[in-house]
């Protein structure tokens, strides 16, 4: 398909497990970012990938939570220890960028909801 | 300084009524703002977006307005429908680029009653 790729779509995990989640962009999208959503809360940013740049990573809410993205495409969000408090939808995006800015438009996955029991 | 205010947190329109949705932002170096619509189990899309050197963007029932001077925008739907029902976030982008380049206001539940 044309759009976001993501998986699992659905993840339930026992507290303490580690979990991956993956996010597939667009082709030719430089730009990739990872969301959090809490039942019916807003968006929480977590980790932005821009091309060849050190990713921004101020968004991580604890040092159990790390990502990465390979060859400038496919990108894998591990959450370690996973906690209660990690239940949510997590929602990559991505985008065109123009002389390294986002063009405005992001493109997001469906979403991967992750229930940690 | 890169915050968007968005307010409603939620909303009831009935069929046929006009839904409107305000956000307002402080940082003037916002050059972009979109809106985007997030239907249950979906990711968010973009729905309409404008540029601040114009007042106003329709496209079919789907209009912004925005005060530059104010530094406020907003999103109205008109003959808002049942299929209209969704989560609508504002967003802003931030002519300095990086990360944090697109800002999001923390969304409105819009509910169209029929």
């Amino acid at each position: 398909g044309a759009g976001v790729s993501q998986s699992p779509s659905n993840k339930v995990t026992e507290k303490g497990k580690d979990v991956e989640l993956r996010c597939d962009p667009i082709s030719g999208h430089t730009a990739l970012y990872w969301y959090r959503q809490s039942l019916g809360q807003g968006l929480e940013f977590l980790i932005y990938f821009q091309g060849n740049s050190a990713p921004d990573k101020s968004g991580l809410p604890s040092d159990r939570f790390s990502a990465e993205r390979t060859g400038g495409s496919v990108s894998t969000l591990t959450i370690q220890r996973t906690q209660q408090e990690d239940s949510a939808v997590y929602l990559c995006a991505s985008s065109r960028t123009s002389g390294g800015r986002v063009t405005g438009e992001l493109f997001f996955g469906e979403g991967s909801r992750l229930t940690v029991l | 300084q890169q915050q968007v205010k968005q307010s409603p947190q939620s909303l009831i329109v009935q069929k046929g009524g006009i839904s409107i949705i305000n956000c307002a932002y402080e940082n003037t170096a916002f050059d972009y703002f979109p809106w985007y619509q997030q239907f249950p189990g979906k990711g968010p899309a973009l729905l309409i977006a404008i540029r601040p050197d114009v007042s106003e963007k329709k496209e079919g029932r789907f209009t912004i307005s925005f005060n530059k001077s104010a530094k406020q925008f907003s999103l109205h739907i008109m003959d808002s429908q049942p299929g209209d029902s969704a989560t609508y976030f504002c967003a802003a982008r931030y002519s300095g680029g990086g990360a944090d380049g697109l800002t999001f206001g923390k969304g409105t539940h819009l509910i169209i009653q029929p």
